[in-house]
């Protein structure tokens, strides 16, 4: 089965840095464009972060540009987040959710979310 | 930035009974990168329309999707209680990959 799974979700103080990681299994990694959404409590999902295949693409969501960094290791399956000088206002579920393609697809696959909270 | 807008905010409706979801931008979107998601209570987004009309793997075909430029529609022929569920729509031509606020599909 085709699956993400996220995990490093966590407690965190504001200023703080955690880094969150998805593994993929039952797919060829390197061929699909990957994606960090999050939901907050009782919101709509927000889109955070875009990475192409090869690593040659990246973008942010203009509230977390600066802050969040987006990367991938093909060889271990993985997608990361570095997410640094937390707000509380990034408290919420993350996603990874896998392209249906490489480059400009809809997100086909998601993984269960791993839970941010930043408090202090 | 393409801001996408769903009407109506809350939608009660019977099982049976069909339903239309409207989904407007703020400018353009060409429905090659136009998608519609279903999310229930404690669960992942899940795809069910991508390239505006297209179904997911797995959609029934009760849900159908259409439209062009600004104006998209996700309708559901004949509901089914499986279907109460909160629906968004979102753009993936041009970043940020926005989400619009959502429709809330109740039973009535």
């Amino acid at each position: 089965e085709v699956q993400l799974v996220e995990s490093g979700g966590d407690l965190v103080q504001p200023g703080g840095s955690l880094r969150l990681s998805c593994v993929g299994s039952e797919f060829t990694f390197s061929d699909y464009s990957m994606n960090w959404v999050r939901q907050a409590p009782g919101k709509g999902p927000e889109w955070v972060s875009y990475i192409g295949s090869s690593s040659s693409t990246i973008y942010y969501a203009d509230s977390v540009k600066g802050r969040f960094t987006i990367s991938r290791d093909n060889a271990k399956n993985s997608l990361y987040l570095q997410m640094n000088n937390l707000r509380d206002e990034d408290t919420a579920v993350y996603y990874c959710a896998r392209a249906t393609g490489s480059g400009r697809f809809a997100f086909g696959i998601w993984g269960q979310g791993t839970m941010v909270t930043v408090s202090s | 930035e393409i801001v996408l807008t769903q009407s109506p905010g809350t939608l009660s409706l019977s099982p049976g009974e069909r339903a239309t979801l409207s989904c407007r931008a703020s400018q353009s979107v060409s429905s090659t990168y136009l998608a519609w998601y279903q999310q229930k209570p404690g669960q992942a987004p899940r795809l069910l329309l991508y390239g505006a009309s297209s179904r997911a793997t797995g959609v029934p075909d009760r849900f159908s999707g259409r439209g062009s430029g600004t104006d998209f529609t996700l309708t559901i022929s004949r509901l089914e209680p499986e279907d109460f569920a909160v629906y968004y729509c979102q753009q993936y031509g041009s970043s940020p990959y926005n989400f619009g606020q959502g429709t809330t599909l109740e039973i009535k």
